[in-house]
């Protein structure tokens, strides 16, 4: 089945204590990119890839770090996390330039 | 700056009681507009994407259109089952890929 999948789909943490939001898809999607949805504000690009090594900031970057050292996988690294990171996060794929954005099931995460 | 605004923020229908929903976008350049639906905590769930105005799209009780500066996605006899949060986004000029979200109608379909 293709799919976008997302690890952990919940997580509890505390201020400062590194975390790593996994994400894969097996479309051999060459684009994927991760937004985060809070109340009243929609969802925002905090980072995108165009392909393997190639990725860049979105609108919402600050304290979010990324890699993308294969094609299916693109992790969601807060090195530092702070309460106003308490949010729902998607992982989203596609084939290619203006094509079809396809969403994971979302991690919600809380940091305290 | 890139807006997409949809209307209304919630709508409550009876089961079988027609209606649309209004997405209207300023933007740069459309590339294309894309309509999801999200339910209670998950993912975006596709739902359909449109590139040129006049285009039309339809699955089952749902049909989306497209202007030049707005979106409608018309549901037909609606179900229960179609209640959810849809949301439109479009892809602009640039090269981010991003898609820019309204923040979405609130459908709830009462049997």
């Amino acid at each position: 089945e293709a799919q976008v999948t997302q690890n952990p789909r919940y997580l509890i943490t505390v201020t400062g204590k590194k975390l790593t939001v996994t994400c894969s898809q097996n479309m051999n999607h060459e684009y994927m990119s991760w937004y985060r949805q809070d109340p009243g504000l929609g969802l925002r690009q905090i980072y995108y890839s165009m392909n393997v090594e190639v990725t860049d900031k979105g609108d919402v970057p600050e304290g979010y770090k990324v890699s993308r050292k294969e094609k299916r996988n693109f992790p969601l690294i807060l090195e530092s996390p702070s309460p106003n990171q308490t949010s729902l996060y998607f992982c989203a794929s596609s084939s290619g330039r203006g094509r079809t954005q396809y969403f994971g099931p979302g991690t919600r995460l809380t940091v305290l | 700056e890139d807006q997409v605004t949809q209307s209304p923020e919630a709508l409550r229908l009876q089961e079988g009681e027609s209606s649309s929903l209004n997405c209207s976008y300023t933007v740069s350049g459309l590339r294309g507009l894309f309509w999801y639906r999200q339910d209670p905590g998950k993912g975006p769930e596709f739902l359909f994407t449109l590139y040129s105005a006049g285009e039309e799209k339809e699955k089952e009780r749902l049909k989306a259109t497209l202007t030049k500066k707005e979106s409608f996605l018309h549901i037909t006899a609606p179900k229960p089952e179609d209640s959810a949060t849809y949301l439109c986004a479009v892809l602009t000029q640039g090269g981010s890929e991003k898609l820019v979200f309204g923040k979405g109608t609130k459908l709830t379909v009462n049997p």
